[in-house]
C-alpha cells in the first residue's frame, strides 16, 4: 500500500551543522510531496512542497527535490540553527482521493 | 487572518467519558481533516469533511464521530472514552480539500483520559 517511510530520530546536531533527513515514499499516480515541521506545543506548519518530479520545494533555507527514479524526497539545510529544533514530518498524496499519507516525525534537535 | 483555531486546548476526561473537540478553519477553508497524534504511531487520519459531507475516513472505530456545520466549522466527538484515545487531535484545514496546496494545522487538543 501507499506508504511514506523517514529516517527514524532523534537527530542532534550542532550549530551550523549540514541536515539531511531521509524521505522515501510509495504511492500510485503522481503524488505530491511534503515537509512539514512541528515546533514544541505546536500544529504542524508546511515546510515546503513539491507537486512534479525534479521540482525542489525550498522554505527557510531548507531545501528538497522530488526524486521519482528513487522515490524520495529528502530534506537539507545547509546550516541549521537552535531554533530549527522541532518533529520534521514527511507526507505525500496518495490516490485517487488525494488523501495524505504521512511519515512518523523525525525529532531534530540542535546545540548551540 | 486568524488561523485554525481548535478548543479547548486542553482536556482531562474519564474512561467511559464522552468529549467534543472543535475546529474553526481559516475563513473561507471549506475543508477540515482531523487527525490522532501518539508517539507511536504517529499521524493518523480520522477523517475529512467537505462542505458538511464526510469525504473521507481513517481506520478508527465507530466511536470516533464528527460532523462540520453550514459555516465550515468542524466538531469530533469520541464516546466511550479508553485509556489509548489520550492523544494530540490535530484538525487541519484547506481552501478545497486538494492537499497539492497543503493544509494549515491548529495548535491541536490534547487529551488525557485518566
Amino acid at each position: 500500500g501507499d506508504s511514506v517511510t523517514q529516517m527514524e530520530g532523534p537527530v542532534t546536531l550542532s550549530e551550523e551543522a549540514f541536515l539531511t533527513i531521509n524521505c522515501t515514499y510509495t504511492a500510485t499516480g503522481y503524488p505530491s510531496l511534503f515537509w512539514y515541521v512541528q515546533y514544541p506545543g505546536e500544529g504542524l506548519q508546511l515546510l515546503l512542497k513539491a507537486t512534479k518530479a525534479d521540482d525542489k520545494g525550498s522554505n527557510k533555507g531548507f531545501e528538497a527535490t522530488y526524486r521519482k527514479e528513487t522515490t524520495s524526497f529528502h530534506l537539507e539545510k545547509g546550516s541549521v540553527q537552535v531554533s530549527d529544533s522541532a518533529v520534521y514530518f514527511c507526507a505525500c498524496t496518495a490516490g485517487n482521493n488525494r488523501k495524505l499519507i504521512w511519515g512518523l516525525g523525525t525529532s531534530l534537535a540542535v546545540n548551540p | 487572518k486568524a488561523g485554525v483555531t481548535q478548543t479547548p486546548r486542553y482536556l482531562i476526561k474519564t474512561r467511559g467519558q464522552q468529549v467534543t473537540l472543535s475546529c474553526s478553519p481559516i475563513s473561507g477553508h471549506r475543508s477540515v481533516s482531523w487527525y490522532q497524534q501518539t508517539p507511536g504511531q504517529g499521524l493518523q487520519f480520522l477523517f475529512e469533511y467537505f462542505s458538511e459531507t464526510q469525504r473521507n475516513k481513517g481506520n478508527f472505530p465507530g466511536r470516533f464521530s464528527g460532523r462540520q456545520f453550514s459555516n465550515s466549522r468542524s466538531e469530533m466527538n469520541v464516546s466511550t472514552l479508553e485509556l489509548g484515545d489520550s492523544a494530540l487531535y490535530l484538525c487541519a484545514s484547506s481552501l478545497a480539500g486538494q492537499s497539492n496546496y497543503g493544509y494549515t494545522f491548529g495548535s491541536g487538543t490534547r487529551l488525557t483520559v485518566v
